[in-house]
C-alpha cells in the first residue's frame, strides 16, 4: 500500500464506553509507534512496538490504555472506560528500524479524531 | 531526557518574504533532529532530518535547518514564503529511550500565516 492508514478517522464515543483504534503500517516496517495529540499540543508519544512486541510502553498514561500488535504488523489501540480527557488525535507512525540501528525516518498515519462525549 | 522548545508560537510573513521559525532542544547525547509539517485536516509530512551529517540540512519545497551544537539549536528558514506555505510546524528531537525506541518528542508546534 501506499502510506500508513488508520481507521476509523473519526470517532465519537460516550463517557465508560470502549474503542479501538486501528492503525495498518507501511508494508514491511518494523517499528510501529502511537502517539496523543490534543487541541494546541504537539503528538506525544505512547507506545512503541517492535515486530509484535510492547518494547516501550512507557508513554500509555495508566492502565486503561492498552496496544497490541499480534502478527507484527497492523496494530489496534485499546482503550477501557474512556473519559472526556481522553479526547484527542490519535497517531499512528511506522518505520523501517531494527532494534538499536539508530533513528529512521517516522511516517505518520492521517490520525483517527476521538471524541469522548 | 530530551526536550523540544519552539520560541514562536505562532508567526506571520507576507507572501514573497523570508521565514525562519526558531527551534532550540535539549538532548543528553547525540540527537536527531526533524521538522515536520502538518496541513489542516491532513496528516503530518516530514520536511527534513538532520542525522550527524552537514549541518546544513535542506529539505522539500525550498526549506532549510542548520543544526548549531553550540547555539543548541535548529531553526528553519525558507528564503521565500509561498501561500501554500501556511500550516503548523514541529520541531522534533529523536534519541535512543534506552529501550531501542526512537520516539519522536515533539514542540508545541508553531503556526506559520502567509499574507498575500
Amino acid at each position: 500500500g501506499a502510506g500508513v492508514s488508520q481507521t476509523p478517522s473519526n470517532k465519537v464515543t460516550e463517557k465508560g464506553k470502549y474503542v479501538e483504534l486501528r492503525c495498518d503500517p507501511i508494508s514491511g516496517h518494523t517499528a510501529l509507534y502511537w502517539y496523543r495529540q490534543s487541541l494546541g499540543q504537539g503528538p506525544e508519544f505512547l507506545i512503541y512496538f517492535q515486530g509484535t512486541g510492547a518494547a516501550d510502553d512507557s508513554g500509555l498514561p495508566n492502565d486503561r490504555f492498552f496496544a497490541v500488535r499480534p502478527e507484527g504488523s497492523v496494530s489496534t489501540l485499546k482503550i477501557q472506560r474512556t473519559e472526556r480527557g481522553d479526547s484527542a488525535v490519535y497517531l499512528c507512525a511506522s518505520s523501517f528500524q531494527k532494534a538499536a540501528s539508530g533513528t529512521n525516518t517516522q511516517y505518520f498515519g492521517p490520525g483517527t479524531r476521538l471524541t469522548v462525549l | 531526557a530530551q526536550s523540544v522548545t519552539q520560541l514562536d508560537s505562532h508567526v506571520s510573513v507576507s507572501e514573497g518574504t523570508p521565514v525562519l521559525l526558531r527551534c532550540n532542544y535539549s538532548s543528553s547525547y547525540s540527537p536527531s533532529l526533524f521538522w515536520y509539517v502538518q496541513h489542516p485536516n491532513k496528516g503530518l509530512q516530514l520536511l527534513l532530518k538532520y542525522t550527524s551529517a552537514a549541518t546544513l540540512v535542506k529539505g522539500i519545497n525550498g526549506f532549510e535547518a542548520e543544526f548549531k551544537k553550540s547555539e543548541t539549536s535548529f531553526h528553519l528558514t525558507k528564503p521565500s514564503a509561498h501561500m501554500s506555505d501556511a500550516a503548523e510546524y514541529f520541531c522534533v528531537v529523536s534519541e535512543d529511550s534506552g529501550a531501542g525506541s526512537y520516539q519522536l518528542t515533539f514542540g508545541k508546534g508553531t503556526k506559520l500565516s502567509v499574507i498575500p
